[in-house]
C-alpha cells in the first residue's frame, strides 16, 4: 500500500525557518517525482516545487514565490523527501502536502496536510 | 505561467441531477508526443487532501466511479457527474501538468440543492 506520512509543520515567527517531512512507503522515493503543493483558503491550491526522480537527473524545480527560499531534498535511505523553508513569511501560511504520481500522471498520492502557521 | 480558470465557482445541484463544471486553460496543453492533454481534476471533501479523478483529461483513476467523466481538449475542459449523489459534495479542482510552474483552477464548489 502505497502511504505519504507529512510532519514537522507548527508555528514559526516571520523570517525564521522549518523543515517538513515527507515518509514514503510503497515507492522507492528515488524512481519517482516528488512534488509539495500548498493551500490556503485565500489562493486555493498551490504548487510549490517538485523533485525529479534519479533516472530523470533528480533537479528541482520551485515556483517563483519560494524560488531561493525553499529547498526540496530526499533521502534515500529513509525514503524520505523534504522541504526546507527559510525567511518565512505570513504569505506562506499554509498546509502543505507532499505529493506524488507515482509512476502515472496527475498527482494520485497526497499526504495527509501539515500546517505551517507564520506568526509573530 | 498557465492559468487555469473554472466555472462556475460554485453548483448547486439536485441528488440525481447532472452536474458538469468547465475548465479552460490560457494556452494549450496538449502533449504533442503523446497526443494527450495534460489536465487532472480532483476531488476534495472537507478535511481531506485531494483525490485524483481524472489525467489526460479522460482517463479515470481506478475506483472513481463512473458517472463521473472528463472530457475536452486543447483549452476547454469539461467534468461531467451524471447523477449526482451525496458523498460528491466537495470542491473540484482542475490541474495542468504541461510545464511548470504547474497550476490549478480556482476550485468549484459543488452542494447539494
Amino acid at each position: 500500500e502505497v502511504q505519504l506520512v507529512d510532519s514537522g509543520g507548527g508555528l514559526v515567527k516571520p523570517g525564521g525557518s522549518l523543515s517538513l517531512s515527507c515518509a514514503v512507503s510503497g515507492f522507492t522515493i528515488s524512481n519517482i517525482w516528488m512534488n509539495w503543493v500548498r493551500q490556503t483558503p485565500g489562493k486555493g491550491l498551490e504548487w510549490v516545487g517538485r523533485l525529479k526522480s534519479k533516472p530523470a537527473g533528480g533537479t528541482t524545480d520551485y515556483a517563483a514565490p519560494v524560488k531561493g527560499r525553499f529547498t526540496i531534498s530526499r533521502d534515500d535511505s529513509k525514503n524520505t523527501v523534504y522541504l526546507q523553508m527559510k525567511s518565512l513569511t505570513t504569505e506562506d501560511t499554509a498546509v502543505y502536502y507532499c505529493t506524488t504520481a507515482g509512476l502515472g500522471m496527475g498527482f494520485g498520492y497526497w499526504g495527509q496536510g501539515i500546517l505551517v502557521t507564520v506568526s509573530s | 505561467d498557465i492559468v487555469m480558470t473554472q466555472s462556475p465557482d460554485s453548483l448547486s445541484v439536485s441528488l440525481g441531477e447532472r452536474a458538469t463544471i468547465n475548465c479552460k486553460s490560457s494556452q494549450n496543453i496538449l502533449d504533442n508526443s503523446k497526443n494527450k492533454n495534460s489536465l487532472a481534476w480532483y476531488q476534495q471533501r472537507a478535511g481531506q487532501p485531494p483525490r485524483l479523478l481524472f489525467y489526460w483529461a479522460s482517463t479515470r483513476e481506478s475506483g472513481v466511479p463512473d458517472r463521473f467523466s472528463g472530457s475536452g481538449s486543447g483549452t476547454e475542459f469539461t467534468l461531467t457527474i451524471s447523477s449526482l449523489q451525496a458523498e460528491d459534495v466537495a470542491v473540484y479542482y482542475c490541474h495542468q501538468y504541461y510545464n511548470v510552474p504547474y497550476t490549478f483552477g480556482q476550485g468549484t464548489k459543488l452542494e447539494i440543492k
